[in-house]
């Protein structure tokens, strides 16, 4: 059962560069997140996605992008690295139904912008 | 807005002990709830979720939360806390409407003392 699955699991950036953090779930969800997750400061929700095609801005969407052309993969795109982006970025996907559904997570990217 | 307070950042028992987790939402609708708890270096993975049925709700590892809605509260409680219990500890709302988010409180980090 993979789930959600992040990569890469650890990534050091310099200031300027950029990269993409990739999520991909198998799960057939509908919904997708990307989390960050800063000392004391809980969860923040940067980007999310409730289907193929369409992506709307979280609570901190400034300094990133996201897209979802299908409905397994959501990756997060870093244009230009700063060091108030050292994080631990975390993708998660939801079942949303009846119930309540239940948030899926991967194990994260622990990313260090210097 | 939807949102979850978690007062405290930090609580210790003793193996044993009664765990007390507090979490107040604050929400337009009637909410979804839920608790995630968070190992070193892992993702989050689900507790237990609230959602319209039963107030008393019960999870995984001995742990169960009550919906208050007079308190606007869902606390989670363990009757005897377990070394294994050690971990951080989420509390987390959405809205059952469409285009639904995932929020996050700032997180409980528990500790259990010999």
């Amino acid at each position: 059962n993979a789930g959600v699955t992040q990569t890469p699991k650890f990534r050091i950036l310099k200031i300027g560069q950029s990269m993409t953090l990739q999520c991909t779930q198998d799960m057939n969800h509908n919904y997708m997140y990307w989390y960050r997750q800063d000392p004391g400061m809980g969860l923040k929700l940067i980007y999310y996605s409730v289907g193929a095609g369409i992506t709307d801005k979280g609570e901190v969407p400034n300094g990133y992008n996201v897209s979802r052309s299908t409905t397994e993969d959501f990756p997060l795109r870093l244009e230009l690295a700063a060091p108030s982006q050292t994080s631990v970025y975390f993708c998660a996907s939801i079942n949303l139904g009846t119930g309540g559904g239940e948030a899926f997570f991967g194990q994260g990217t622990r990313l260090t912008v210097v | 807005a939807q949102s979850v307070t978690q007062l405290g950042s930090h609580v210790s028992v003793s193996e044993g002990a009664l765990v007390l987790l507090r979490c107040n939402y604050s929400s337009s609708v009637p909410p979804y709830l839920f608790w995630y708890v968070q190992y070193p270096n892992q993702g989050l993975q689900l507790l237990l979720k609230y959602t319209s049925a039963a107030t008393l709700v019960k999870g995984i590892n001995g742990f169960e939360a009550e919906f208050k809605k007079s308190e606007t509260s869902f606390h989670l409680t363990k009757p005897s806390a377990h070394m294994s219990d050690a971990a951080e500890y989420f509390c987390a709302v959405s809205d059952p409407g469409a285009n639904s988010k995932l929020t996050f409180g700032k997180g409980i980090t528990l500790s259990v003392r010999p």
